[in-house]
């Protein structure tokens, strides 16, 4: 089964931006993969930010971006506010109907 | 509105077996899938399967696939998964996300825990 790596942690200034990543231990992470992107507070279910790579739902923030970056997916946090932190999860799709999540980055605003 | 509510907590002993219920409500249930994740104590998010919305086609993750069994109830909108033989490293929140190629609703989560 793939293996996907994110992070452990990360630390924004408040207003800042900073980029999360996602990687697959099969190579470079691509569209065909699907990339989605969750936000869980604690004691808080996982709440769905971004799928298909970079598609918004729509309660997500515009400050949240998804892209591809280097073979792997990115998420972008733009405007980075207090509420931001947070763990963040990426979830990538396999073939054969397989979906693995990545280990999650602690985003600490400071 | 749109909503995915889950049975509650439970306690079980090794090696019994436990069900989670959960019930969907302001969409049509037979168009989308529904995904199943476990969150272990500090831990993070695991998928465990998915069901399909209409003609129940399953997948499972390789970890648990001798141990769940994942339904449903077109009827009653409501989704079910069946974890057997359980071990105390079962012991986890487990949740239903509505899955459309994508996740975007999910459920409160159902915590199971596992202990003699």
């Amino acid at each position: 089964q793939a293996v996907v790596t994110q992070e452990p942690s990360l630390t924004v200034s408040p207003g800042g931006t900073v980029t999360l990543t996602c990687a697959s231990s099969t190579g470079a992470v691509t569209s065909g993969n699907y990339p989605n992107w969750f936000q869980q507070k604690p004691g808080q279910a996982p709440s769905a930010l971004i799928y298909s790579t970079s598609k918004r739902h729509s309660w997500t923030p515009a400050r949240f971006s998804g892209s591809l970056l280097g073979g792997k997916a990115a998420l972008t946090l733009s405007s980075v506010q207090p509420e931001d932190e947070a763990e963040y999860y990426c979830l990538l799709y396999y073939g054969g109907g397989q979906v693995v999540f990545g280990g999650g980055t602690k985003l600490t605003v400071l | 509105q749109v909503h995915l509510v889950q049975s509650g907590p439970e306690v079980k002993q090794p090696g019994a077996s436990v069900n989670v219920s959960c019930k969907a409500s302001g969409y049509t249930f037979t168009t989308y899938g529904v995904s199943w994740v476990r969150q272990a104590p500090g831990q993070g998010l695991e998928w465990l399967g998915w069901i399909s919305g209409s003609f129940g086609n399953t997948n499972y993750a390789q970890k648990v696939q001798d141990r769940i069994t994942l339904t449903s109830d077109t009827s009653t909108t409501t989704a079910f998964m069946e974890l057997r033989g359980l071990k105390s490293d079962d012991t986890a929140i487990y949740y239903c996300v509505r899955d459309r190629g994508y996740f975007d609703l999910w459920g409160q989560g159902t915590l199971i825990s596992v202990s003699s």
